[in-house]
């Protein structure tokens, strides 16, 4: 099905650094949610954005909804060894719609 | 939060036998759950979108009399794997849709299927 294109597929930092990913899309998205997933887990919600432009925080998390609403980042701070994992992006066209989702981007922390 | 639960966890099965897996709204009542597959590795393949009191929907390419979906009450959904193969081994993840106002979803903690 279709996807968003999430970047990067995969990084590796140091504990301490700041990550940054992003989702595109050559359409428009209203509501852009990130998400995270432990091995073994569900996706669990970190950040939901609802207004093009609009810049929400989650302790050490930031994301952006682009102002095109084509695309939308996250920011983590100051990473820690427990933000190992996979963060996906997942983007609403329409109200009632179907979730899109990104492929994912792997974060490993080496303390 | 709004909080989903799946059961069971994990199971193992014998092919050719079906295993039915829940999908419970714990704190807020889902008209619309959505049932998600998903191999290593890989994102999330959406395969049916379960609304209560009406049949599902389901994605090209599911076929529905394989994967059995019903939405009896506004806090329960379940889907039933009917004749399971190896193949259908893999990670299986439900959603609620959050209560009207916000477009957000929220899964379950998954359950591991493998068909031996």
């Amino acid at each position: 099905g279709q996807q968003l294109n999430q970047s990067p597929q995969s990084m590796f930092i140091q504990e301490g650094e700041d990550v940054s990913m992003n989702c595109t899309s050559s359409s428009i998205f209203n509501t852009w949610l990130w998400y995270k997933q432990d091995p073994g887990e569900g996706p669990v919600l970190l950040i939901a954005l609802y207004k093009a432009g609009e810049l929400t925080s989650n302790g050490r998390l930031t994301a952006q909804f682009g102002i095109t609403r084509k695309d939308s980042f996250l920011n983590i701070s100051a990473s820690i060894p427990s933000d190992v994992g996979i963060y996906f992006c997942a983007g609403l066209r329409n109200q009632g719609g179907k979730l899109i989702f990104g492929q994912g981007t792997e974060l490993s922390v080496k303390p | 939060g709004a909080v989903v639960s799946q059961h069971p966890s994990r199971v193992i099965c014998k092919s050719g036998t079906s295993v039915k897996i829940e999908c419970r709204s714990l704190d807020f009542q889902a008209t619309t759950m959505f049932w998600y597959r998903q191999f290593p590795k890989q994102s999330l393949m959406l395969m049916a979108t379960s609304n209560e009191g009406s049949k599902a929907t389901y994605e090209q390419g599911v076929e529905k009399d394989k994967f059995l979906i019903n939405h009896a009450s506004l806090t329960l959904s379940t889907l039933t794997v009917t004749s399971a193969h190896p193949e259908d081994s893999s990670f299986y993840i439900c959603s609620a849709r959050a209560p009207s106002g916000q477009e957000t979803q929220y899964f379950g903690p998954g359950t591991r299927l493998l068909v031996l």
